[in-house]
């Protein structure tokens, strides 16, 4: 079945610094490709998606590229702060069920030291 | 406007007990899906409801978990004779609708706190 790999946390990185978190997924159809986070005491909140092949999602200097050939969807940031501290997740839909359910990662903890 | 709410926050039960979980999808929402969070997972996908109906329950686990949404709004999530494996946060979301032709518009799923579930 379909699946989300992304790598494993936690990552700790000094305030300014470089994030890329890496995310790879199987699957038969063609996905919907998303980045969720989860800050702390908060519920998961859909950071970023991208629909089709080269599409980049982007929100909060975050951004992601949807990589058919490498089946990737890494996120990036180019300046981290303390306040991008959270957990995120990689998920992905089904493009041919819009709107159903989302296949997660297992989630990259990210701490941001000042 | 008001978000997803789940009931109750946290949940204490001993092995063997029935539980019931709420969730108050955003007024309007058609879709409502259930997922559950085990510590140091992501979310793992149950069921989801189009109107009143079940669209898709291949994700529960065996017999003793049952969701309804008679009404098609608020839902509960229903598990008979807990086990200790059941521990974990279940996670409540709704959207828009579901459905439409590929390449379609993206209905966003905006998520619940969720309801910590402890089985002792």
């Amino acid at each position: 079945g379909d699946s989300v790999t992304q790598m494993e946390g936690p990552v700790t990185l000094s305030e300014e610094a470089f994030l890329t978190i890496n995310c790879t997924y199987t699957a038969t159809g063609y996905p919907s490709l998303f980045w969720y986070v989860q800050y702390p005491g908060e519920g998961l909140q859909l950071l970023l998606k991208a629909t089709k092949a080269d599409d980049k999602g982007s929100n909060k200097g975050f951004e992601a590229t949807y990589r058919k050939e490498t089946t990737s969807f890494h996120l990036e940031k180019g300046s981290v702060q303390v306040s991008d501290s959270a957990v995120y997740f990689c998920a992905l839909s089904d493009r041919d069920n819009q709107g159903g359910k989302l296949i997660f990662g297992q989630g990259t903890e990210l701490s941001v030291k000042p | 406007g008001a978000g997803v709410s789940q009931t109750p926050s946290n949940k204490v039960t001993e092995k063997g007990k029935y539980v019931e979980l709420r969730c108050d999808p955003i007024s309007g929402h058609t879709a409502l899906y259930w997922y559950r969070q085990s510590l140091g997972q992501g979310p793992e996908f149950l069921i989801y409801f189009q109107g009143t109906g079940a669209a898709d329950d291949s994700g529960l686990p065996n017999d003793r978990f049952f969701a309804v949404r008679p009404e098609g709004s608020v839902s509960t999530l229903k598990i008979q004779r807990t086990e200790r494996g059941d521990s974990a946060v279940y996670l409540c979301a709704s959207s828009l609708s579901f459905g439409g032709l590929a390449g379609g518009p993206y209905n966003e799923q905006f998520f619940g706190p969720g309801t910590r579930l402890t089985v002792l």
